[in-house]
Order: structure tokens, then C-alpha cells, then sequence
């Protein structure tokens, strides 16, 4: 069975610093892989996804995320923080030829001026 | 409508009611799935609907949650004698087949 743990419940950056979020997955055969992104009051949206391509990702507003079988990563970046980033970050996974998809617990990510 | 739409956007009942909330997924799309957000819970699965197939009903936490999916469009999950452990807000998702889910904006759900 599939499965998905963020490391970190919240995590704090000042404005202009690296944001590295921590996704480790389990599945039982080649998986999906998504970051989805929800800021307050608002739903889900997409940020990047991972269908067996490119083993990194790039995502809208500067994002990107590398899939690392060895480490069962899929761990989200982006170079320089800004204060609208922060917002609740969620990785999920999906087997692929699949339809359930499993959420992680997610990461607050805030941003200090 | 171009989005995921959710109905009733709030709710709130007694202990012990039945509720229902609807979920009107985007034209086309093949599969329809049912997230549970808690506070500091994460989404938690609670099933999904694709096409014709049987539903993955896996993740319904005790058989007072129910949910349908008509005509391969709308679906309405229904929770039956409402606890206050309910409470939170469940989202809903659709997807063309394995493409990425689109959420509609919840259905937060207040049992008191």
C-alpha cells in the first residue's frame, strides 16, 4: 500500500532563503508523484507532478522537485522564498495504472520578512 | 461550471443528525474522489469513483459514511448519526482518468 510522510509539520525561512520541503514515499510499484499547494481559505491546486519522466520536476512560481528512487525522495524546492509562498504544502503519491491517491500529513510553510 | 463545485460550504448540525454533501464534479472528467481534512490531519482518503468501476471504498472510517456517484457526475456523500469527531471539511477532487485531481473548496461540517 502506498503511503506518504512529510518531515516537519510547519517550517519557517526568511524572505529570500531556500525552502526545502521533505517528502519520502512508499509504494509498491513505480509511482506518481505530486505537490499540491493550499493557501488559506482556499482549495488544492497543483504544483508539480512526477509521471516517470524527468527525474526532476518543475512546477508553477518557481518550484521544483527531484524524484530519487534510491531515497524514495521527493523532496519540493525553490531557490529563494517569498512571502507569498507561504501557505500548507502536501506531497502525494499514486501507483501507477492506479486511481487512489494518498496525502501526506502536509507542511505549513511561513515566511519571515 | 469549470471547477469542482461543493455544497453546502458550511454546515452545521446536531449530534447525532444525517448530513449529506454534494459534489458536482468538472464535465468529463472520469474519476471523483472524497478527502476528509482535519485540523494538523492532512487529507485523509475516504473514497473514489472511476467510471463504471466498482468504487475504492477503502477508506470510509465506519459504515455510517456512505457515499454515491449518479450518472457518472454528481456524487453525494452522506454521513449518518453525526458525531462530533465529524466535524471537519471534506473536500472533493476529479480527475480525467490518471491526470492530476481538481479540488473544489470543501464543505466544512460542524457537529455539535
Amino acid at each position: 500500500a502506498q503511503s506518504v510522510t512529510q518531515l516537519g509539520s510547519h517550517v519557517s525561512v526568511s524572505e529570500g532563503a531556500l525552502v526545502l520541503l521533505r517528502c519520502n514515499y512508499s509504494s509498491s510499484v513505480p509511482p506518481y508523484l505530486f505537490w499540491y499547494v493550499q493557501y488559506p481559505n482556499q482549495g488544492l491546486q497543483l504544483l508539480l507532478k512526477y509521471t516517470s519522466a524527468a527525474t526532476l520536476v518543475k512546477g508553477i512560481n518557481g518550484f521544483e522537485a527531484e524524484f530519487k528512487k534510491s531515497e524514495t525522495s521527493f523532496h519540493l524546492t525553490k531557490p529563494s522564498a517569498h512571502m507569498s509562498d507561504a501557505a500548507e504544502y502536501f506531497c502525494a503519491v499514486r501507483d501507477t495504472g492506479g486511481f487512489k491517491t494518498i496525502f501526506g500529513a502536509g507542511t505549513r510553510l511561513f515566511v519571515k520578512a | 461550471g469549470a471547477g469542482v463545485s461543493q455544497s453546502p460550504s458550511n454546515k452545521v448540525t446536531e449530534k447525532g443528525k444525517d448530513v449529506e454533501l454534494r459534489c458536482d464534479p468538472i464535465s468529463g472528467h472520469t474519476a471523483l474522489y472524497w478527502y476528509r481534512q482535519s485540523l494538523g490531519q492532512g487529507l485523509e482518503f475516504l473514497i473514489y469513483f472511476q467510471g463504471n468501476s466498482a468504487p475504492d471504498k477503502s477508506g470510509l472510517p465506519s459504515d455510517r459514511f456512505s457515499a454515491e456517484r449518479t450518472g457518472g457526475s454528481v456524487s453525494t456523500l452522506t454521513i449518518q448519526r453525526t458525531q462530533q469527531e465529524d466535524s471537519a471539511v471534506y473536500l472533493c477532487a476529479s480527475s480525467f482518468y490518471e491526470g492530476e485531481l481538481f479540488f473544489g473548496e470543501g464543505s466544512r461540517l460542524t457537529v455539535l
